[in-house]
């Protein structure tokens, strides 16, 4: 099955730097990858996504990278600001049969100092 | 903006008590979820549902577990008699006929 890899496990950065953090999947038949942030006792909140006939997408200071090639995805945040400290999540699924699973990476830890 | 619900927020049970988790997912929405995270650990999916009826399982997902939509708008799940590692976050999650899935805030169970 799908096996997915997100790494670092923390960051922090200072307010207004950039943040990268970065997820490899195992299986080549995923096509549907989605970013999720979730903060402290809540439940992950989708903050954008991409998929696999798409190789960049942005959203504001928010942008998503996709290497089919290599099987690795990766989201950056720029100009970041304190209320981006959150734990991220990356996930992968294959969507052919509408059902989807959701894989999720191990999530990383975003600090952002002021 | 419609937004996925759960109650309760917060469940503390005795090992062995069954328990049902709710959740009123997002009202046009046709495929449903339930995923759970250890403290601490990745988001882990359990099971989805689609047209009354299960599509996929985990393999945490075992005869301890069911899941319900018994009218049109409740999702339940659940676990008949309760583990101490069954304590975690349980996640509902709702999609329409796009990728995207929608969670709710979750319930924490604790198993003592």
């Amino acid at each position: 099955g799908e096996n997915v890899e997100q790494h670092p496990s923390t960051l922090s950065v200072q307010e207004g730097d950039s943040a990268v953090i970065k997820c490899t999947y195992s299986d080549s038949a995923s096509n549907y990858f989605p970013w999720y942030k979730q903060e402290l006792g809540k439940g992950p909140q989708l903050i954008i996504d991409i998929r696999s006939n798409v190789g960049e997408k942005k959203d504001q200071r928010i942008a998503v990278t996709l290497n089919k090639t290599a099987k690795h995805f990766s989201l950056h945040i720029t100009e970041t600001q304190p209320e981006d400290s959150a734990v991220y999540f990356c996930a992968a699924s294959a969507s052919n049969t509408g059902f989807q699973k959701l894989v999720f990476g191990t999530g990383t830890r975003l600090l952002v100092s002021p | 903006e419609p937004e996925v619900t759960q109650t309760p927020s917060h469940q503390v049970t005795q090992m062995g008590q069954e328990v049902i988790l709710r959740c009123v997912p997002i009202s046009n929405h046709l495929y449903f979820y339930w995923y759970r995270q250890i403290l601490g650990q990745k988001v882990e999916f359990l099971v989805s549902f689609y047209n009354n009826e299960i599509s996929e399982k985990s393999e945490i997902f075992d005869d301890q577990f069911s899941v319900e939509r018994p009218d049109g708008s409740n999702f339940t799940l659940k676990i008949r008699s309760t583990k101490l590692e069954d304590s975690a976050m349980y996640f509902c999650a709702s999609k329409a006929a796009t990728d995207t899935q929608y969670f709710g805030p979750g319930t924490r169970l604790t198993v003592l």
